[in-house]
C-alpha cells in the first residue's frame, strides 16, 4: 500500500516553455502533498505543501506564479513549471501523506521526475 | 525550528560489515524522525520512524534506529551490509507538518 506515482518520469523542453508534472496516490486518499526540488548529490528542498482544495503553501523564496500547483482531488496534484529556464533543471519529487492508516506524519514518495531545460 | 544533522557524507563499508549512520537532531520538543532511503534516479523509501513509542525501532530490509534523548540521536544500523544497500540515505525530522531532511549520507558497498 501507500503507493505514489508520477508522471512523466523525465521531461526535456526548450527554454520559454511549460511543463506539467502529475503526482498521484494510488491506493489511499492524501490530504496533504508535497513538492520537492532536489539538486544532484544533495538533499530534498521543499518547495511547497498543498491541501485538496485549497491554495498551496509556498516556502520562502520558491516563486508561486513559477511553479504553479494544483491539488484538485484527493489523490492528484499538479506542478506547472511555467516559462522553464536551464536553471529550472532539476530531479522534482512528489510526496503524499494522510491516507487510510498512516498517519499524516509520514509522507510516501514518488519516484521523481528529471526535468532537463535546453 | 526542529532540524537534522547528519555525520558523514559518504560511508563505505565491506559487504557483510556493520553499517552505521549517524544523525543527530535539534529539537525543544520530543521530535519525531524518520530514515529514507533513495537509490538512483528515484524517490525516497521510508525505511523507518520514530514517533515517541519504543526507543529501538526496527525498519526494513534489516535496518534498525534507536532514539538516544541523552545523546540527541537517532543512528541507522545494519548489522550485515548487503550489495543492494548501496544507495543515499537520509535522516528527516517531523516539524510544523513538514519533514526537514540532513543532507545525506552516500552509502557504497565493498565486494
Amino acid at each position: 500500500g501507500a503507493v505514489v506515482s508520477q508522471h512523466p518520469s523525465r521531461v526535456i523542453c526548450k527554454s520559454g516553455t511549460s511543463v506539467k508534472i502529475e503526482c498521484r496516490s494510488l491506493d489511499f486518499q492524501a490530504t496533504t502533498m508535497f513538492w520537492y526540488r532536489q539538486f544532484p548529490k544533495q538533499s530534498l528542498m521543499l518547495m511547497a505543501t498543498s491541501n485538496e482544495g485549497s491554495k498551496a503553501t509556498y516556502e520562502q523564496g520558491v516563486e508561486k506564479d513559477k511553479f504553479l500547483i494544483n491539488h484538485a482531488s484527493l489523490t492528484l496534484s499538479t506542478l506547472t513549471v511555467t516559462s522553464a529556464h536551464p536553471e529550472d533543471s532539476s530531479f522534482y519529487i512528489c510526496s503524499a501523506a494522510g491516507g487510510g492508516s498512516s498517519s499524516t506524519d509520514t509522507q510516501y514518495f514518488g519516484p521523481g521526475t528529471r526535468l532537463t531545460v535546453l | 525550528a526542529q532540524s537534522v544533522t547528519q555525520l558523514g557524507s559518504h560511508v563505505s563499508v565491506s559487504e557483510g560489515a556493520l553499517v552505521l549512520l549517524r544523525c543527530n537532531y535539534s529539537s525543544s520538543v520530543p521530535p519525531y524522525l524518520f530514515w529514507y532511503v533513495q537509490y538512483p534516479n528515484q524517490g525516497l523509501q521510508l525505511l523507518l520512524k520514530y514517533t515517541s513509542a519504543a526507543t529501538l525501532v526496527k525498519g526494513i530490509n534489516g535496518f534498525e534506529a534507536e532514539f538516544k534523548k541523552s545523546e540527541t540521536s537517532f543512528h541507522l544500523t545494519k548489522p550485515s551490509a548487503h550489495m543492494s544497500d548501496a544507495a543515499e540515505y537520509f535522516c528527516a525530522v517531523f516539524n510544523d507538518y513538514k519533514l526537514s531532511f540532513g543532507a545525506g549520507t552516500t552509502v557504497t558497498v565493498r565486494a
